[in-house]
């Protein structure tokens, strides 16, 4: 159980263009979802907190316009990179927080995603 | 702020020899702990986790970590490693925000 996915797991996009990343809680629901961006060999950085059907928070430094962040439903938060660039090359992680407690698991706990690499040529 | 702290980049042992990995962390609220590892090109796994309750805790694959609160650590151990155990470990530290705070790593690296 707790299973988050992310889709793509790598995508190559132009300079300028837009891209679409999916973040999936496949078997619990999930009213809180972060948005993660690391750098090679470095931590993860939060980007942002989303909740279903509110606007997203943003962390300090994180351009809103660049980054938006949709949590419609309590299983699904995308993040789109708008005009993308070379320096938006990274790879994002998000994770998601359990409703509430359920067996083993406490609303403390974040269940990541695999993570998605993006390259910007 | 909560900060945390892993003052080793990289942790280099020989396969069966025990290992320590450091975490150092700051705040000045209630805090709950955790070690997540990370595989080449993988998401973040959940290693441990202190919520509350007993300071030492456990990992199935023979990882612990234990909490002292005076000392504001969360070590994370293992008496034997694997080479299968190479990976990038990070420590965090949250509140009842739900934040994450992540440590900036420590990769520990197996050696036969």
């Amino acid at each position: 159980g707790a299973v988050v996915s992310q889709h793509p797991s790598w995508v190559i996009c132009k300079s300028g263009t837009s891209v679409k990343i999916e973040c999936r809680s496949l078997d619990f629901q999930a009213t809180t979802m972060f948005w993660y961006r690391q750098f090679p060999k470095q931590s993860l950085m939060l980007m942002a907190t989303s909740n279903e059907g509110s606007k997203a928070t943003y962390e300090q430094g994180v351009e809103k316009d660049k980054f938006l962040i949709n949590h419609a439903s309590l299983t699904l938060s995308t993040l789109t990179v708008t005009s993308a660039h070379p320096e938006d090359s990274s790879f994002y992680i998000c994770s998601a927080r359990d409703l509430g407690w359920w067996g083993q698991r406490t609303s403390y706990e974040q269940y990541f995603g695999p993570g998605t690499r993006l390259t910007v040529t | 702020a909560q900060s945390v702290t892993q003052l080793d980049s990289q942790v280099p042992v020989f396969e069966e020899a025990p290992v320590e990995l450091r975490c150092n962390y700051s705040s000045s609220v209630s805090v709950y702990l955790f070690w997540y590892v990370q595989y080449p090109n993988q998401g973040l796994q959940l290693l441990l986790k202190y919520l509350s309750g007993s300071t030492l805790v456990e990992s199935i694959n023979g990882f612990e970590a234990e909490f002292n609160k005076s000392q504001t650590s969360f070590h994370l151990r293992k008496p034997s490693v694997h080479i299968s155990d190479t990976a990038e470990y990070f420590c965090a530290v949250s509140d009842s925000s739900y934040k994450l705070i992540f440590g900036s790593g420590t990769r520990l690296l197996v050696r036969p």
